[in-house]
């Protein structure tokens, strides 16, 4: 069975770093997509960034970038400039052809002013 | 665009009741999948629905089920209540999920709050 582990339960940076959320994941599939999501206190899940499992290049979307490691089934974030607002539940997530998703028990961020 | 909408966001309900809640998916869009968030288990997946036909299923007991209409609306029924089942419901949309990789990612709704007492 596949499983995703975060292993950072809380974090803390204060504003304008950089700050980087650990992601492992298990399978023994060779195709699949993975996710970050955001979510914040009001509770709706907002996709920050997608990864498929056969391109090797890494996914960037504006401050967010993951450095993906396939064979060390490894997916972090990174946030550049992080902002008051990117205060929020970062959940790591797999999802294979049965279109499931399977998600880590997230890591709380919290960005300092 | 209309995202997805749950209603209600928020319940009290009883032991041993029973509860449905519902969920709009962004228009266009035929896949729906519900998730349960606690704070012991963190999110874990109830069941998908694509064109009516449940395609997917998690490890819950039978007394969740769920159904998708025509319209791809989606309705999730929990019966015989339980305290363990107060949770963050949660419903996702899809474009896509055929059964192949095209999907590209869920958009989720804002959660159904519910409280059992």
């Amino acid at each position: 069975a596949q499983t995703v582990t975060q292993s950072q339960p809380e974090m803390s940076v204060q504003e304008a770093e950089t700050v980087t959320l650990s992601c492992t994941y298990d399978t023994s599939e060779n195709n699949y997509y993975l996710f970050w999501y955001k979510q914040p206190p009001s509770r709706q899940m907002i996709l920050v960034i997608r990864q498929e499992a056969y391109k090797q290049q890494n996914a960037t979307e504006n401050r967010f970038s993951v450095n993906f490691q396939k064979a060390a089934k490894s997916f972090s974030l990174k946030i550049s400039d992080s902002q008051l607002g990117d205060t929020a539940m970062y959940f790591c997530a797999f999802m294979n052809r049965d279109d499931k998703i399977i998600f880590g028990k997230g890591t709380r961020l919290h960005i300092l002013p | 665009k209309a995202g997805v909408t749950q209603t209600p966001r928020y319940l009290i309900k009883t032991r041993g009741q029973q509860v449905t809640l519902s969920c709009s998916p962004i228009s266009g869009h035929r896949s729906v999948s519900w998730y349960q968030q606690t704070p012991g288990q963190g999110l874990q997946f109830l069941f998908e629905y694509f064109s009516e036909t449940q395609r997917n299923k998690g490890n819950f007991p039978g007394r969740f089920s769920g159904r998708q209409f025509s319209n791809s609306r989606s309705e999730m029924n929990v019966s015989t209540l339980e305290l363990g089942d107060s949770a963050l419901y949660l419903c996702a949309s899809s474009s896509f999920g055929a059964g192949g990789l095209a999907n590209y990612g869920y958009t989720f709704g804002s959660g159904t709050r519910l409280t059992v007492v």
